[in-house]
């Protein structure tokens, strides 16, 4: 297990357009988180799941968004209809909670940029 | 104000300088977190700490729980730390499992 993926790293899409973007997480975490993350700040909370249950939702998610994890394994966040102010990296993070070894601690994907045109 | 404070914003050393990164938040936590990020995006976690000091090769970062600090070292540093370092604090106030991020250090060491 190599850790965190994303895909794809990098995506241009015109504004109007569905986009989705897939995490892969570390194959024994149960848990995991979207962030997004614009230039020059820090990483903002979209939503986290605990295996396939998403537990929490950030005001920043709008209707347009919708994030999954149906078997508990990789997820997928959808973006419909973009628009420019979705432009921004995508981070995937995931942690083993209630475990054994180094619990909460989070390891991040590469990211996935996102440029709306 | 920003529940999560990141000083300096931007930090310039020569090679072979001692850095040090502070991080002042102002919600109860129950762990921190020191983060690494690179350009084009990856982000590595340095440190999680809840508590004292920890120290990793040249990096050492501690927390003082009732000043509601942290602060990150990094001694005899070199032009491959460059990078963006975040603070985080994962918030046990409210249901929420979630960090909140500063808005990140960029540090630059020239050679």
């Amino acid at each position: 297990d190599t850790g965190v993926s994303q895909d794809p790293r990098h995506k241009i899409t015109k504004r109007g357009q569905n986009v989705t973007f897939r995490c892969d997480p570390i194959s024994e975490h149960n848990r995991l988180y979207w962030y997004r993350q614009t230039l020059g700040q820090g990483p903002e909370f979209l939503t986290y799941f605990q295996n396939e249950a998403q537990l929490e939702k950030s005001r920043l998610l709008s209707d347009r968004f919708s994030a999954e994890r149906p078997k508990g394994s990789f997820s997928t966040l959808e973006i419909q209809r973009t628009e420019q102010g979705d432009s921004a990296m995508y981070l995937c993070a995931s942690s083993a909670f209630g475990g054994r070894g180094a619990a909460g601690e989070l390891f991040f994907g590469e990211g996935s940029r996102l440029t709306v045109l | 104000k920003n529940e999560v404070e990141q000083s300096p914003q931007n930090l310039t050393a020569q090679e072979g300088e001692f850095i040090t990164i502070n991080c002042s938040y102002s919600v109860g936590i129950s762990a921190l977190h020191w983060l690494q990020q690179h350009p084009g995006g990856g982000i590595v976690s340095l440190f999680m700490l809840s508590s004292g000091k920890k120290k990793h090769g040249r990096l050492i970062a501690t927390i003082n729980i009732q000043e509601k600090h942290s602060s990150l070292h990094i001694t005899a540093s070199h032009p491959r730390d460059s990078a963006v370092y975040i603070c985080a604090v994962l918030s046990h106030s409210g249901s929420a499992r979630q960090l909140t991020f500063g808005s990140g250090t960029q540090l630059t060491v020239l050679p």
